[in-house]
């Protein structure tokens, strides 16, 4: 079956301590995304990558980082210095290039919650 | 940036209704998409248009690309209790890449 995996799905972490987010696609996508959800609200970008070994800011990056050495892999790692990493984790793949190149769909999540 | 309006922000309905949200932007876009996102788990896409004035089903939702490229509409008719759900909509602007931007989305709720 093709689609997006993150593990894992809830996650626990202590304040000070960095935490590594997976995020692996089997669509072929050329792009990748991840995305924060606060309650009640919407998504709000972090980072995206268009290509292997690329990628971009999104609106939310501080405290944040990210690599993208395969196609398939986009692992996003919260560091120490994002004040508020409490909340729901969301990556997304999408095509470029061809008919729906915008259409992104997303993993189902990790929840992570800083003790 | 890109700003996206959704509304409402909430809907109480009772079951066999029919439901209408939109979107409005304060820019162009190329691009609208509709998503259903239930509690704990990533959206899904439900509907993409692509073309001004474009009319698409699925099932029981329809969705709109609005004349002006400003804004979006989706309907769900005879709405069912896995209605429930949040709903979002989201646009590709005409200089963001690929990148979306996404409304603060509609909670649905259905009575049986």
């Amino acid at each position: 079956d093709g689609g997006i995996t993150q593990s894992p799905k809830y996650l626990f972490r202590k304040e000070g301590q960095n935490v590594t987010l997976s995020c692996e696609q089997n669509l072929n996508h050329d792009a990748m995304y991840w995305y924060r959800q606060d309650p009640g609200q919407g998504l709000r970008l972090i980072y995206y990558s268009q290509i292997v070994n690329d990628f971009q800011k999104g609106d939310i990056a501080e405290g944040y980082s990210v690599s993208r050495e395969k196609k398939e892999s986009f692992p996003l790692t919260v560091t120490s210095a994002q004040k508020n990493p409490t909340a729901f984790y969301l990556c997304a793949s999408s095509p470029t290039g061809l008919a729906g190149a915008f259409e992104q769909f997303f993993g189902p999540g990790t929840r992570l919650t800083v003790l | 940036g890109q700003q996206l309006n959704q509304s409402p922000q909430s809907m109480f309905i009772q079951e066999g209704e029919d439901v209408s949200m939109n979107c409005t932007s304060s820019s162009i876009f190329n691009t609208w998409l509709w998503y259903k996102q239930d509690p704990g788990e990533g959206p899904v896409l439900l509907i993409a248009l692509y073309k001004a004035g474009e009319l698409t089903s699925n099932g029981r939702l329809t969705a709109q690309f609005g004349i002006t490229r400003k804004d979006s509409f989706l309907n769900i008719s005879a709405s069912i209790p896995s209605d429930v759900g949040i709903y979002f909509c989201a646009g590709q602007g005409e200089t963001s890449g690929s990148r979306l931007t996404f409304g603060e989305g509609t909670q649905l709720t259905v009575n049986p």
